[in-house]
């Protein structure tokens, strides 16, 4: 079974630039959650998208943004790049949903953005 | 709105010592609550859930947590731990709204030494 990978590891960027990121989910999981973790922070919840569709968001302004793809794949696209966006972005997979939702993610390893 | 409360941010601990991780959580439904374990430089790992049933949850590693609705808590605990524990530790709540949103602690980190 193959985990969730995201892609690059690092990257360094300058302020006003954009960046994407890019994640493949857990085989077998249609829904991918993508998360900020600044430094010395909890992982902070940005979307998630689930039948190519965002389907939840949490405080980020619209200059992030994503996609998923029909092989449930993923991008995250942040324009005007701040140095405070300087993070470690986190995609995480998860199951199909049943009659009870977990809530359990599935994480990858992550991409450690600087932005100077 | 959920919210989750981790009162250390480290916990320094000597090898072979057992250790409690305190996790503190606000939610006006029932939850599920999860301790993911992150080491340097590494995304982030599960340890265990609580959905129901037993209180007393046993995840990976030695590690097990305790749900007490009544003080709204889901402490983590490890009765001796190893260098190799050394890491950064997350409570994260989750609703089950319908969509798998986890609301995360800030993180105690767990240093282990000889």
């Amino acid at each position: 079974e193959t985990g969730v990978t995201q892609s690059p590891t690092h990257l360094i960027k300058t302020r006003g630039q954009q960046v994407t990121l890019r994640c493949s989910s857990q085989s077998g999981h249609n829904t991918v959650s993508w998360y900020q973790q600044a430094l010395g922070q909890g992982p902070q919840f940005i979307f998630q998208y689930y039948r190519e569709e965002e389907n939840g968001r949490g405080n980020f302004p619209p200059r992030f943004s994503g996609l998923q793809f029909p092989n449930y794949s993923s991008e995250l696209n942040v324009n005007a790049l701040e140095l405070d966006d300087s993070a470690l972005y986190l995609c995480a997979s998860s199951p199909p949903r049943a009659g009870s939702n977990t809530g359990e993610l599935f994480f990858g390893e992550g991409s450690r953005l600087t932005v100077l | 709105a959920q919210s989750v409360t981790q009162l250390d941010s480290q916990v320094p601990v000597f090898e072979e010592a057992p250790v409690e991780l305190r996790c503190n959580y606000s939610s006006s439904v029932s939850v599920y609550l999860f301790w993911y374990v992150q080491y340097p430089n590494q995304g982030l790992q599960l340890l265990l859930k609580y959905l129901s049933g037993s209180t007393l949850v046993k995840g990976i590693n030695g590690f097990e947590a305790e749900f007490n609705k009544s003080q709204t808590s889901f402490h983590l605990r490890k009765p001796s731990v190893h260098i190799s524990d050394t890491a950064e530790y997350f409570c994260a709540v989750s609703e089950g709204s319908g969509y798998s949103t986890l609301t995360f602690g800030k993180g105690t980190m767990l240093l282990v030494s000889p």
